[in-house]
């Protein structure tokens, strides 16, 4: 069964503050995608990567396959990154519904 | 581009009422998903297609719960009749070649409760 698992469950921080958000997988996950839902808004997709590293702005994900290990980081965080952050797992096979994570619920406060 | 298109956005019915949910993916986009997220829980998949043939339903209620997508655009998710349990948050999303290769893009999704 493949699972994914997200730590902390809740973390609040103060504006300006480096942001990590961990995510753990099983054996048989071979993609990961990070994801971002505001309080009764929709999911956007902030990141899809199999390996290395990722960019976006203030957002860098890196996965470590050999330890199937994925982390979420927020430079410089502000509060509209509060948010709840959601790493799913992509296992393959001919169905490729995502296992998601419980999430990390984020406050930031100014 | 155009993001993905869902109605209503709120719904509230009566336990075994019946209630139908639409969606309009990104353009081109061949693979659409319907999730359910229940307050405070992460999606649950319950119907995935690949154009307008099923990949998989096998968490899709189907005593009361159906989907299709006749054309391999927009899709219709219906349920009858509902559930209390039922109250979630229905989200549609797709992806250009399925999520081991490509990005999810999430509608708003559809809020409803049954009472």
């Amino acid at each position: 069964k493949n699972e994914v698992e997200q730590s902390p469950q809740n973390l609040t921080a103060q504006e300006g503050e480096f942001i990590t958000i961990n995510c753990s997988y099983s054996v048989g996950i071979s993609a990961l995608h990070w994801l971002q839902q505001h309080p009764g808004g929709g999911i956007v997709s902030l990141f899809m990567l199999s390996s290395g590293k990722k960019k976006h702005g203030r957002l860098i994900a890196t996965i470590n396959i050999q330890e199937k290990h994925s982390s979420l980081h927020i430079t410089a965080s502000h509060p509209r990154d509060s948010a709840v952050y959601i790493c799913a797992g992509y296992s393959g096979g001919g169905a490729d519904g995502l296992t998601f994570g419980k999430g990390t619920h984020l406050i930031i406060q100014p | 581009e155009a993001g993905v298109a869902q109605s209503p956005r709120y719904k509230i019915i009566e336990k075994r009422q019946s209630v139908a949910f639409w969606c309009n993916p990104i353009s081109g986009h061949a693979t659409l998903y319907w999730y359910q997220q229940i307050l405070g829980q992460g999606p649950k998949l319950l119907i995935q297609f690949q154009n307008n043939g099923v990949v998989d339903d096998s968490q899709l209620p189907k005593d009361r719960f159906s989907a299709e997508r006749l054309k391999g655009v927009d899709s219709t998710l219906k349920i009858q009749p509902a559930k209390l349990e039922d109250s979630a948050v229905y989200l549609c999303a797709s992806s250009s070649v399925g999520t081991g290769g490509s990005p999810l893009h999430f509608g708003n999704g559809t809020r409803l409760t049954v009472t």
